[in-house]
């Protein structure tokens, strides 16, 4: 069964550019879940989508933003990029539960 | 609301010693329980979780965990280590309804030959 995956592995952006990062889930997950992991600040909760619609969001500014698509697979958005951007992205997906599985994560460079 | 403390930042052991990683949370209401380990440049890899029941849960890798309800602790254990457990380790925590996972700060397990 092939795990969660994300794309791209690797991005790197300016500052003040719009970065957008995808997630495949798991087959027959439902849900998707953004974490940031970002230096010296850990691991954080962004976004949770299930069924197409956000259902909770992270103490993050709504400059972070996504979306699920009908096949569960879900983009971030990340508009007008700080410095302070730079990190791991991980995405999780899960089946009617609480137990996550995660991807690989990209990571992104604000430059 | 939830939060987690992981009490060592960073533990270093010698190979095949015994090794007790510490995790205590805080929370209003049940919780979920979980440990992940993360590779260097890899995303988090569920080491074992602890939903319901035994309060003694094995996870994979010979790694366990026991529940402490009164002590809101939640260490995570493995009686001998190898070269290869050297990773970090994150404790997590899920009220269920909000279902997303809150995490501790993490822990640098390093195994020394």
């Amino acid at each position: 069964e092939a795990g969660v995956t994300q794309s791209p592995t690797h991005l790197i952006k300016t500052r003040g550019q719009q970065a957008t990062l995808r997630c495949s889930p798991i087959s027959g997950h439902t849900s998707v879940y953004w974490y940031q992991q970002a230096l010296g600040l850990g691991l954080q909760f962004l976004l949770w989508y299930d069924e197409g619609e956000e259902r909770n969001r992270g103490n993050f500014p709504p400059r972070f933003s996504g979306r699920q698509f009908p096949n569960y697979s879900s983009e971030l958005n990340v508009n007008a990029l700080e410095l302070e951007d730079s990190a791991l992205y991980l995405c999780a997906s899960s089946p009617r539960g609480v137990e996550q599985f995660f991807g690989p994560g990209t990571r992104l460079t604000v430059l | 609301a939830q939060s987690v403390t992981q009490l060592d930042s960073q533990v270093p052991v010698f190979e095949e010693a015994p090794v007790e990683l510490r995790c205590n949370y805080s929370s209003s209401v049940s919780v979920y329980l979980f440990w992940y380990v993360q590779y260097p440049n890899q995303g988090l890899q569920l080491l074992l979780k602890y939903l319901s029941g035994s309060t003694l849960v094995k996870g994979i890798n010979g790694f366990e965990a026991e529940f402490n309800k009164s002590q809101t602790s939640f260490h995570l254990r493995k009686p001998s280590v190898h070269i290869s457990d050297t990773a970090e380790y994150f404790c997590a925590v899920s009220d269920g309804s909000a279902r997303q996972l809150t995490f501790g700060s993490g822990t640098q397990l390093t195994v020394l030959p």
